[in-house]
Parts: C-alpha cells; structure tokens; sequence
C-alpha cells in the first residue's frame, strides 16, 4: 500500500536552531513528491516539487533534498516566522486510475520560539 | 491574481439539511479536488476531477457528490450532512494531472454539522 509518513510529529526549536524534518514513503515508483507549508486554519501553500533521487531545492531559509525511499527539509538559523505544519505529499506512478492524485502525509508541527 | 477561492469559509448547519461548497479557480486548471482535514488524519482526498464531465472517488466518497459542469468551478454537494462530516474542506488545483504538477489550495471551509 502507498504510504507518506512524517516525523517527528512536533519539533520546538529556538531562533537560530537548525534542524531536519523527515518524510519516509512506500510507493510503487515515484513522479513527484511535494512540500507544502500550512498555517493553522488555512490552506497548505506549495513549497517544493522534487523528481528524482539526488536532487535538492532551496528557497530562503528551506533546503528539501530526495532520496529514492525519503526526503529532508532542512530548515536552517529558523525563525518565529517559519512556525507552520510542513506537508509532505507524493504523487506515485499509478497502473490505471488517476495519475493526479496526492497522498499526504500527517505533517509535522514546527514551532521556533525567539 | 491567480487563486483558488471557496465559499462559504465558515459554514454551521444542521444535519440532513442540504447544502453545498462553492470552489472556483481562474487559473484554466484541468484538474481539480477536493480534500477534507481532521486532526490526526491529515489530508484526505474526496473527489476529484481531471477534466469537465470527468469525476472519480477519492479515498472517502461516501455522503458526498460532486460536479464539474465548467472547467473553472467545482461544487462539493453534502445532500444529507451528519456530525461526522464535520471538518476543515479545502479544493484544490492543478494545470493537468501530470506527475510534475503542484496542486494549489483554496483557503479552506469550516464545516460544522450539528
């Protein structure tokens, strides 16, 4: 069965901490896997789409990074600001029915405290 | 500006009174989808949508129809809402249901059936 799995479920860090937040997947091949940032009560806002083992992304203070059973988004010198859930979602290759489809992991709380 | 919108945003009523959640996008996507968010289950999808006339279940279809009539709007209908339906809505869309892809998400609807 297609499986996303995140950990840790919660990280607080303090301004300035650097860390790794952690997506493990089981898919039958891969096309995509995406990273999403959602606030408390709106919409998840899209982050990153990686395709292929080896490949890394980097926006600001963010750096997501693939291999073929797991991704990081490493989170570097956070800030107040970047509390958020992090999404991790993958879009496998499908034999027959919806090659569109997203399967979302539960997310990960991040809180940085100043 | 390019955007998913929904509406209502909040929305409380009583069970097995009819209602429906507007989405619409201006962004000419082909495909659209629907996805439901409760606590310690993540984002779970619907329905989805990957062309006008061309509907199919998601994960938890039951107590839910759909309908994609124009390419730009897709409705959530609860003909007969229970308790257990609510939760937080999103719609979402993306250009094609091509592996590379992202999804972008309305800013959500808070359902509450009484």
């Amino acid at each position: 069965e297609d499986q996303v799995t995140q950990s840790p479920e919660a990280l607080r860090l303090q301004e300035g901490e650097s860390s790794s937040l952690n997506c493990s997947y089981t898919v039958s091949g891969l096309r995509g896997l995406f990273w999403y940032r959602q606030d408390p009560g709106k919409g998840p806002e899209f982050l990153f789409t990686l395709y292929s083992a080896g490949e890394e992304k980097e926006k600001e203070r963010l750096k997501a990074t693939l291999t073929k059973k797991e991704s990081f988004l490493h989170i570097t010198a956070p800030k107040p600001e970047d509390s958020a859930t992090y999404l991790c979602a993958v879009r496998p290759l499908w034999v027959g029915g919806s090659q569109g489809n997203l399967i979302f992991g539960k997310g990960t709380k991040l809180s940085v405290k100043p | 500006e390019a955007q998913v919108t929904q509406n209502p945003r909040y929305l409380i009523t009583v069970t097995g009174k009819k209602l429906t959640v507007t989405c619409s996008q201006n962004m000419n996507h082909e495909y659209m989808s629907w996805y439901r968010q409760d606590p310690g289950l993540g984002l779970r999808q619907i329905y989805y949508s990957m062309n006008v006339e061309v509907t199919d279940k998601g994960d938890v279809p039951e107590g839910y129809k759909v309908s994609r009539k124009e390419k730009r709007n897709f409705p959530l209908i609860l003909e007969s809402p229970s308790p257990n339906q609510t939760s937080l809505y999103f719609c979402a869309s993306s250009l094609n249901s091509g592996g590379y892809n992202e999804q972008f998400f309305g800013p959500g609807t808070r359902l509450t059936v009484l």
